[in-house]
């Protein structure tokens, strides 16, 4: 069964750091390109990034550029995502999401339950 | 960035009724288009991908269809299980965009 199991959410002051991660379970990890998106409360998703398969290239949203870096290890079938400089606008639930490993028309087939983050004073 | 524009953003519609959502993106995307249900504290949860083909074990009353600018998701029979918010999604270039959602409601 596939499972994804985000961790390391929580509270933080603006300006302040979380990693989160995404332990993969059920699949062949090192297989699938791996996205983080993110929910504020009440609005839609929002997608915050990608990384290939053997982690060589990866994309941000423009929103969190310079900001965020998201990494992976195969060994560990593990997704993270680096957050600096956090500000209130960040405040969402953090998903990490698997993107088919067939041919495109891609999709996130998988999802894990999320993950919240909060960033206040 | 390709944006995405759903309609209705919410509808109130009885159990039994056919029930019909639009997604426009702002530019031609082919079939890149995929919905997902999302139900309250839940993850988005796929429906159908490049734009019509239905993913195993959805019900046969979801459909999808469109290409291009233009695409449909459409409930034939609305059930009580299938009260939720609804999300368009390009995979067509990074970064990829969901539209607003439809949230559809008992009547």
């Amino acid at each position: 069964e596939v499972q994804l199991v985000e961790s390391g959410g929580g509270l933080v002051q603006p300006g302040g750091s979380l990693r989160l991660s995404c332990a993969a379970s059920g699949f062949t990890f090192s297989s699938h390109w791996m996205h983080w998106v993110r929910q504020a409360p009440g609005k839609g998703p929002v997608w915050v990034s990608r990384i290939n398969s053997d982690g060589s290239s990866t994309n941000y949203a423009d929103s969190v550029k310079g900001r965020f870096t998201i990494s992976r290890d195969n060994a560990k079938n593990t997704l993270y995502l680096q957050m600096n400089s956090l500000r209130v606008e960040d405040t969402a639930v953090y998903y990490c999401a698997r993107r088919v490993a067939a041919a495109a028309p891609y999709y996130f087939d998988f999802w894990g339950q999320g993950t919240l983050v909060t960033v206040s004073s | 960035d390709i944006q995405m524009t759903q309609s209705p953003s919410s509808l109130s519609a009885s159990v039994g009724d056919r029930v019909t959502i639009t997604c426009r993106a702002s530019q031609s995307i082919s079939n890149y288009l995929n919905w997902y249900q999302q139900k309250p504290g839940k993850a988005p949860n796929l429906l159908i991908s490049a734009a019509s083909s239905l993913q195993s074990g959805v019900p046969s009353r979801f459909s999808g269809s469109g290409s291009g600018t233009d695409f449909t998701l459409t409930i034939s029979s609305l059930q009580p299980e299938d009260f939720a918010t609804y999300y368009c999604q390009q995979s067509y270039s990074t970064p990829w965009t969901f539209g607003q959602g439809t949230k559809v409601e008992i009547k």
